[in-house]
């Protein structure tokens, strides 16, 4: 079955600084990728998705992009700001409308 | 706020016990999903209903069975429950087959 890796588990940046969280899949015939942010105690909120048809795509600061051929997709955070500071999870779904596989989350600190 | 309501938000229960957490999903939507999140596991998928009817499973133990009934709300049912049950369980929505998926607040479940 499909299998989600992301990296890196914790990541520190400055307030002001950029972030990149990346991920990895193993299903070739995987073809939706959201992100989800989740504070501590909170939902999952779906914050960008891609589809394989489509390289990338940005809203305001995010970004995602995805590599098909290499099967790995980052988001990017510009300009982070202290309420950035989440834990971020990436998923992947090879069917449509079914299961998300979740990546194991990145703990993102932005310091101010 | 996304819209998917879920209750209760706390149960604590004693092992051997069985529990029902609800879901209501977005108005409209008619695709439920149900996941497990726990620390050692991360974000699991559990099922998916669409429109009443099983649409894919996860890894959901044999203990654990759910439902969706006409109005489209979704019954998640736990029994003889063990330690390791504890976790948090959200519920998600969405438009049926689009992947895009709102999740709830969740229900954390105490098993002592």
């Amino acid at each position: 079955g499909e299998n989600v890796e992301q990296h890196p588990s914790t990541l520190s940046v400055q307030e002001g600084d950029s972030a990149v969280i990346k991920c990895t899949y193993s299903d070739s015939a995987s073809n939706y990728f959201p992100w989800y942010k989740q504070e501590l105690g909170k939902r999952p909120q779906l914050i960008i998705d891609i589809r394989s048809n489509v390289g990338e795509k940005k809203d305001q600061r995010i970004a995602v992009t995805l590599n098909k051929t290499a099967k790995h997709f980052s988001l990017h955070i510009t300009e982070t700001q202290p309420e950035d500071s989440a834990v971020y999870f990436c998923a992947a779904s090879g069917e449509y409308g079914n299961k998300l596989v979740f990546g194991a989350g990145t703990i993102l600190r932005v310091k101010s | 706020d996304s819209g998917v309501t879920q209750t209760p938000k706390h149960l604590i229960t004693a092992t051997g016990q069985r529990v029902t957490l609800r879901c209501s999903p977005r108005s409209g939507d008619l695709s439920v999903y149900w996941y497990q999140q726990s620390l050692d596991q991360g974000l699991q998928f559990l099922i998916q209903y669409y429109n009443g009817e099983e649409r894919a499973k996860g890894n959901i133990l044999e203990r654990f069975s759910a439902q969706q009934f006409p109005d489209l709300h979704s019954e998640l049912n736990l029994s003889s429950l063990e330690l390791g049950d504890s976790a948090l369980y959200f519920c998600a929505s969405s438009v049926w087959d689009n992947n895009e998926q709102f999740f709830g607040p969740g229900t954390r479940l105490t098993v002592l």
